[in-house]
């Protein structure tokens, strides 16, 4: 099972750019790395997954160096509704072994 | 198309009493699963359900029973509540794809 390790907490203003990493030294091969969102009194929502190099969607970018032992969440030009707690999963699989949220990283955005 | 739906939303309980948290999912998904959340924490995960009549522990399992009535719906049960168990509690499916599950909207427990 790779754990993985971010940061705390993070504040950014408005408009900026925001980059969480996520580090996983102990990634498998099969692993996949998926980020999820989770807004107060909700449940989390899936933002992105990735195996490898870069992935990008409507809401955020994933970038994974060669060696996987980390990953980068992009957020583009935040806004206050970005504001959430954000985790960052290891995994082969859906599967209960796999499954490890963390604390994950409160991100604050600043007007 | 209502996605994961928890009933009840809110719920106190005595200490000792029983309950079961109810998930339902319209998404034809196999897997399902239910979730603990503290205040400040992570997820942790109770049990989960590979498909249709099958069930295995998760994490934290212990004062917990689950039940897999059928594709659609997954029930937790809580057999004698404890003030430790005092949680929101969330469920959650998963399809095909790797990694990607849908969540309900929680149900939040007091046990007094």
């Amino acid at each position: 099972l790779a754990k993985t390790t971010q940061p705390i907490s993070m504040d950014s203003y408005e408009g900026q750019e925001v980059n969480i990493t996520c580090s996983h030294n102990n990634i498998a091969t099969n692993d996949y790395i998926t980020w999820y969102q989770q807004f107060p009194s909700q449940g989390p929502r899936f933002i992105i997954q990735g195996y490898k190099t870069k992935v990008t969607n409507e809401v955020a970018s994933l970038f994974i160096p060669a060696d996987r032992k980390s990953s980068t969440l992009s957020l583009p030009r935040v806004s206050l509704s970005d504001t959430a707690v954000y985790y960052c999963l290891v995994g082969e699989r859906l599967g209960a072994n796999n499954l490890f949220f963390g604390t994950g990283t409160r991100l604050t955005v600043i007007p | 198309n209502a996605g994961v739906t928890q009933t009840p939303k809110f719920q106190v309980l005595k200490t000792g009493q029983s309950m079961t948290l109810q998930c339902a999912q319209d998404m034809n998904h196999n897997s399902m699963y239910w979730y603990r959340q503290d205040p400040g924490m992570g997820l942790r995960l109770i049990y989960y359900s590979a498909s249709e009549g099958t069930t295995d522990k998760g994490e934290v399992p212990n004062g917990y029973n689950v039940s897999r009535l059928n594709k659609r719906e997954f029930s937790l049960r809580l057999e004698s509540a404890a003030p430790s168990q005092t949680s929101v509690y969330f469920c959650a499916s998963g399809g095909q794809g790797r990694y990607e599950q849908y969540f309900g909207p929680g149900t939040r427990l007091t046990v007094t």
